[in-house]
């Protein structure tokens, strides 16, 4: 089964205006956390939200996570041009599982100038 | 860069050839991945060293073929691949516990 499904798989929206990006998930969690992919480049890690937390920021990003609902969510405000990218998120079951992550199939964010 | 540094960054290979992908990091990381991403498809884990030891192979066929000589370097061997081989092949490091992992830039391989 699939864990880490992003919702909406493509958003479009203009610059200054708000994204927010939505995943679940099945399986209990260590942590999830979300990455950011350039146009077939590197994934860069964004931010980590572990299980016992239910929000945290990180500059203009804002991070919830829900573990009775088994779902997480990214709001990127103010968006800019440069935010243009594929956005994951990623569980990290621990355990056994530890640093073993799996990930959704990502929304594709197009911030227009 | 990212301090995950990833060699060649495209490769284009017959399916009777041999290549090696190569990833080096130098974070003092002590677990190295390798990750497969093809087009529509979520990014799979395939390997996972800990310590230079293989600690996960999520039944990956028998042409990759993975080694961990040290603790900053991973290659991924490959021969007689397919051509549903192709995608992009990411490296990622970790240092554990709650932190975030540090990926490559990763290598574009086609086999034709």
């Amino acid at each position: 089964s699939q864990q880490g499904e992003e919702d909406p798989q493509a958003l479009s929206i203009q610059e200054g205006e708000n994204a927010t990006m939505n995943c679940s998930y099945k399986t209990s969690i260590n942590n999830l956390q979300w990455y950011r992919q350039n146009s077939g480049r590197g994934l860069v890690h964004l931010i980590l939200i572990r299980s016992n937390e239910r929000e945290k920021h990180s500059g203009r990003l804002r991070v919830t996570l829900d573990t009775s609902k088994k779902s997480s969510s990214l709001l990127i405000t103010a968006s800019r041009a440069a935010d243009t990218a594929s956005y994951f998120c990623a569980t990290d079951r621990g355990g056994t599982s530890y640093g073993k992550l799996t990930f959704g199939q990502g929304t594709i964010l197009t911030v227009h100038p | 860069e990212t301090g995950v540094t990833q060699t060649p960054r495209h490769l284009v290979m017959g399916m009777t050839n041999k290549k090696s992908l190569k990833c080096e990091q130098h974070l003092g990381h002590n677990a190295m991945y390798w990750y497969k991403q093809s087009a529509k498809k979520p990014l799979e884990l395939m390997f996972v060293y800990n310590f230079k030891e293989q600690t996960e192979n999520n039944s990956v066929p028998s042409r990759f073929s993975p080694e961990c000589p040290n603790s900053s370097h991973l290659f991924l061997h490959l021969h007689t691949l397919q051509p549903e081989d192709s995608a992009l092949y990411l490296c990622a490091s970790g240092g554990g516990g709650n932190y975030g992992y540090t990926f490559g830039s990763g290598t574009r391989l086609t086999v034709v």
